[in-house]
This record gives C-alpha cells, structure tokens and sequence, in this order.
C-alpha cells in the first residue's frame, strides 16, 4: 500500500508571495493532518481535516489555510510568506481511531 | 493546552547497549502516545504507541512505558544498533475517532556509536 505523498518536495519562494503544497493520504484515510517543523520550534500542528471540513486547528495565524477534497487529498495554502515560514511541512493521515503515518514533507525556503 | 517536554536532547549510546528516553506531559486528557522516529530527509516514522489504559508495551527490542499518576513516560531500546541512529520524538493527544492533535516534545538526537 503507497504511503502518504506530497508536492512538491522542495520549494523556494520570496517573502510576500504565496504557496500551495498537496498532500495524497494513504488509500482509504480520510483524516489529514498538516504539522510544520522547524528547528526553533520542533513540530507544531497546524490543521486537522476530516470528510472536506476542519476538525480542529492550532495556533497559526489566518495566512495558514487548508482544504480538503472529495478524495480526501488536500491542500495548504500560505500567504503572504514570511521569512519566519521557512520549514519542513508535513502531512499525516490517518484511518478512524488508528495512529498517524506521515508523509516526507515539503521542505520551503524563503528568501 | 497540552506541553510535552522530552529529554535528553542528545544521547550516545555505545552500539550493543540500552538507550531511554523520556518525557513528561501536562494534561491528564491526554490518553494516546505515540513515539517516532526521524531519519534524515524523511518524515517521522511511527515506532511504537501506547494507551493511557496500559501501562506498559513491548515490540522486539523497543519498549514504551506509561506512568499516568506521575503523567510521564518512556521509551527503551536495547540492544542497539547503528541503524537505531535517528532522532526520536515523543508526543501525547487526546485519542478517540475525533479529532486528534498530537502535540509533541522537543526530540531526542540518538546516536549509536559502533
């Protein structure tokens, strides 16, 4: 069974620009969970989506927003990019009640 | 809200012998914690969890327990080889089939030394 996928995998922008990374779950998951990781910070939650709407959400300004598809991939999205949004961006899936698996990330950079 | 701290940050371990980790969290809600395992490059790798109904869960040679009155717990790997060189991240969430939010500690840079 493929694991969770995400795109791009690297990602370069300039400050005030925005970004839109995707994320693929694992067949049949149809929670996602977006997470960014920095080094100053470790891994902080950002989003939870279940069934296209947002179950739950952690202490990131608006510029961070999310969707999620019928076929329960999904979208972030970052406005406004700030240097301080430099990361590795993760995406989770999960099934029900069972543990999260993570994808690879994307890791952006911005200048 | 829930705040998970994890120590140490870093430890060297000689290749053959155990490795603990350990980490303490706030919020006696939380009832769901896993471990992972980051390799360069790569996103967290689920190793092992544990529920706050168990106090105690072995996989081979990677051991979790729980101490919900002290609200700490830990993970054990004996045995260890260069492979186990990683860093390893606790986290704690309230589990059910709502939503989840892990939140999670600082990380642990292991390094098995051959």
């Amino acid at each position: 069974k493929a694991g969770v996928t995400q795109t791009p995998r690297y990602l370069i922008k300039t400050r005030g620009q925005q970004v839109t990374l995707s994320c693929s779950p694992i067949s049949g998951h149809r929670s996602v969970s977006w997470y960014q990781q920095t080094p100053g910070q470790g891994l902080q939650f950002l989003f939870e989506y279940f069934s296209e709407t947002q179950r739950n959400k952690g202490n990131f300004p608006g510029r961070f927003s999310g969707r999620q598809f019928s076929n329960s991939r999904s979208e972030m999205n970052v406005s406004t990019l700030e240097l301080g949004d430099s990361a590795l961006y993760l995406c989770a899936s999960k099934r029900g009640v069972h543990e999260q698996f993570f994808g690879p990330g994307t890791r952006l950079t911005v200048l | 809200g829930e705040n998970v701290e994890q120590h140490p940050s870093t430890l060297s371990v000689q290749e053959g012998d155990s490795a603990v980790i350990k980490c303490t969290y706030s919020d006696s809600a939380s009832n769901y914690f896993p471990w992972y395992k980051q390799e360069l490059g790569k996103g967290p790798q689920l190793i092992i969890d544990i529920r706050s109904n168990v106090g105690e869960k072995k996989d081979q040679r990677i051991a979790v327990t729980l101490n919900k009155t002290a609200k700490h717990f830990s993970l054990h790997i004996t045995e260890t080889q260069p492979e186990d060189s990683a860093v390893y991240f606790c986290a704690a969430s309230p589990f059910g089939q709502g939503a989840q939010k892990l939140v999670f500690g600082q990380g642990t840079r292991l390094t098995i030394n051959p």
